[in-house]
C-alpha cells in the first residue's frame, strides 16, 4: 500500500490567495483527521471525517477554512483567503477503525508570504 | 479537554546509551490510549509505541518501552542502547476511548531527543 498521500508537499503562496490541500486516505480507511503542525500551538486536530461525514470541527481555527471530503478516496483542506499565520505543515492521517493506529501523511509544508 | 505536556524541551544521549523522555497528561477520563510518536528530520510522523490504559503491563517494542503509572497520570518512554537514527522529535500523545466526537489525538509539544556518537 501507497501509504497516505498528501499533496502538493510544499506550497507557497501570497496573502490573500485561495489554497487547497489534498489527501488520499489509505485505502478502506474510514476515518481521515487533518492536523496542522506549528511551533508556536504544535501538532493540533482540524477536523475528522469518519466514513466521509465531518464528526468533529471544533479545532478549525476560522470560517476561512474548511474541508471536504466528498468520497472515500479523497479530502481537501481549503484556506480562503490564506494569511501568513497559517503558515505550517498540514499533515493528514488515516485509520482503519476507531481504536486503530492513525497512519500520517508526508505532511504538505505551507508559506504564506 | 485534555491536555498533554512534555516538560524536557531537548535531551542529549550518549550513543548506546539509555535515555528516559517525560510525559504527563491530564484527563477525568478512565478509558484512553498513550502513544509515543517519533518525528525524526523527514517530518514523517512514525508511531513508536501505543499503550491503552486499561493495561497494566507496560508495553515494549525491541528497544522502547514504557513506564505507565495510571494514578500519577505519566507515561514516560526509555530508550535502551540509543542509536544515530533515533535522533528526532518525540511526541506524547493521548486519545480518548470513549468516542463521541473524540477520536483525534492531543499531542505534548515534543522533546527533541539528540545522540551523541
Amino acid at each position: 500500500d501507497a501509504g497516505v498521500i498528501q499533496s502538493p508537499r510544499h506550497e507557497v503562496t501570497e496573502m490573500g490567495q485561495e489554497v487547497t490541500l489534498r489527501c488520499k486516505p489509505i485505502s478502506g480507511h474510514d476515518y481521515l483527521f487533518w492536523y496542522r503542525q506549528t511551533m508556536m500551538r504544535g501538532l493540533e486536530l482540524l477536523i475528522y471525517f469518519n466514513n466521509n461525514v465531518p464528526i468533529d470541527d471544533s479545532g478549525m481555527p476560522e470560517d476561512r477554512f474548511s474541508a471536504k471530503m466528498p468520497n472515500a478516496s479523497f479530502s481537501t483542506l481549503k484556506i480562503q483567503p490564506s494569511e501568513p499565520r497559517d503558515s505550517a505543515v498540514y499533515f493528514c492521517a488515516s485509520s482503519p477503525t476507531r481504536m486503530a493506529e492513525q497512519f500520517f501523511g508526508p505532511g504538505t509544508r505551507l508559506t504564506v508570504l | 479537554a485534555q491536555t498533554v505536556t512534555q516538560s524536557q524541551p531537548e535531551m542529549s544521549v550518549q550513543e548506546a546509551e539509555t535515555v528516559t523522555l517525560s510525559c504527563t497528561y491530564d484527563t477525568s477520563e478512565s478509558d484512553y490510549y498513550l502513544f509515543w510518536y517519533k518525528q525524526p528530520p523527514s517530518r514523517q510522523m512514525i508511531l513508536v509505541i501505543r499503550q491503552e490504559a486499561y493495561k497494566q503491563q507496560n508495553a515494549t517494542e525491541n528497544r522502547f518501552s514504557v513506564n505507565f503509572q495510571k494514578a500519577a497520570k505519566s507515561f514516560s518512554l526509555k530508550i535502551s542502547d540509543s542509536q544515530l537514527g533515533d535522533a528526532a522529535m518525540y511526541f506524547c500523545a493521548y486519545r480518548s476511548q470513549t468516542g463521541g466526537g473524540a477520536d483525534g489525538l492531543t499531542f505534548g509539544k515534543g522533546t527533541h531527543l539528540i545522540i551523541q556518537p
